[in-house]
C-alpha cells in the first residue's frame, strides 16, 4: 500500500522560507510517477504548486514558480518542498501526493498525505 | 491557466436519492479529467479518473461522464457517508487546476 507522509514546521515566520518533506513508503520514487506538492487555504478550494518526476525534472504552477522549488531524494525515498518569502496567503494545509492513476502520459492524483497546516506568522 | 467551474456550490439531497454533479472546463481537456471526495479533516480522495473510470475500490454508485468541456459525476444512491465536498480536476494542460467545490448535503 503506498503511503506518503509531509512533515516540517507548522509554524513560518513571515518573508522566511516554508520547507516540508515527503516520505513515501510501499513504493519507490525511483520507480517512476511524478510526485507533487498541493495546497489548501482554510475554507477553500485546492492549488496544485508543482511536480517532481524521480530524475528531478519538474514542472510549477507559474503563480507560484518564481518562489518555489521542488527536489526528490531517492535515496530516501522522499521529495521536498521550498517556498520563499512567504505571506499570509500562503497559509494552507499543504498535501503531498503521487501522480499515478494515467492515461497517455497524463495522471491524476491517486495516493495522498494525510496533509500539514502551514500558518505563516508576522 | 484553464478555469474549472464546478455547479452548484451546495446541493442538498436526501439519503437514498441520486445527486447529480457537475463540471464545466473553460477550453477543452478532453477525457484528462478526475473528481475527487473531501470529508472535513481528510485529504481528497480520487472516485474517478479519465472522466469515467472508478479508481481501485471506488463502489459502482460513482459514475462520471463527459468528456471536453463538460463533465458530470453521479452517485446513484446516497450513503451517510457520500456527504463531502466533491472537487474536479483537469490534468490535460498544465497548471492542472481544480473546481472551487460543491458541497454534498444532507436535505
Amino acid at each position: 500500500q503506498v503511503q506518503l507522509q509531509e512533515s516540517g514546521p507548522g509554524l513560518v515566520r513571515s518573508s522566511e522560507t516554508l520547507s516540508l518533506t515527503c516520505a513515501v513508503s510501499g513504493y519507490s520514487i525511483r520507480s517512476g510517477y511524478y510526485w507533487g506538492w498541493i495546497r489548501q487555504p482554510p475554507e477553500k478550494g485546492l492549488e496544485w504548486i508543482g511536480s517532481i518526476y524521480h530524475t528531478g525534472n519538474t514542472n510549477y504552477n507559474p503563480s507560484l514558480k518564481s518562489r518555489v522549488t521542488i527536489s526528490v531524494d531517492t535515496s530516501k525515498n522522499q521529495f521536498s518542498l521550498r517556498l520563499s518569502s512567504v505571506t499570509a496567503a500562503d497559509a494552507a494545509v499543504y498535501y503531498c501526493a503521487r501522480k499515478g492513476s494515467c492515461s497517455g502520459g497524463r495522471c491524476s492524483f491517486d495516493y495522498w498525505g494525510q496533509g500539514t497546516l502551514v500558518t505563516v506568522s508576522s | 491557466e484553464i478555469v474549472m467551474t464546478q455547479s452548484p456550490a451546495t446541493l442538498s439531497v436526501s439519503p437514498g436519492e441520486r445527486a447529480t454533479l457537475s463540471c464545466r472546463a473553460r477550453q477543452s481537456v478532453s477525457s484528462d479529467l478526475a473528481w475527487y471526495q473531501q470529508k472535513p479533516g481528510q485529504a481528497p480522495r480520487l472516485l474517478i479518473y479519465d472522466a469515467s473510470t472508478r479508481a481501485t475500490g471506488i463502489p459502482a454508485r460513482f459514475s462520471g461522464s463527459g468528456s471536453g468541456t463538460e463533465f458530470t459525476l453521479t452517485i446513484s444512491t446516497l450513503q451517510s457517508e457520500d456527504f463531502a465536498a466533491y472537487y474536479c480536476q483537469q490534468y490535460n494542460t498544465g497548471p492542472y487546476t481544480f473546481g472551487q467545490g460543491t458541497k454534498l448535503e444532507i436535505k
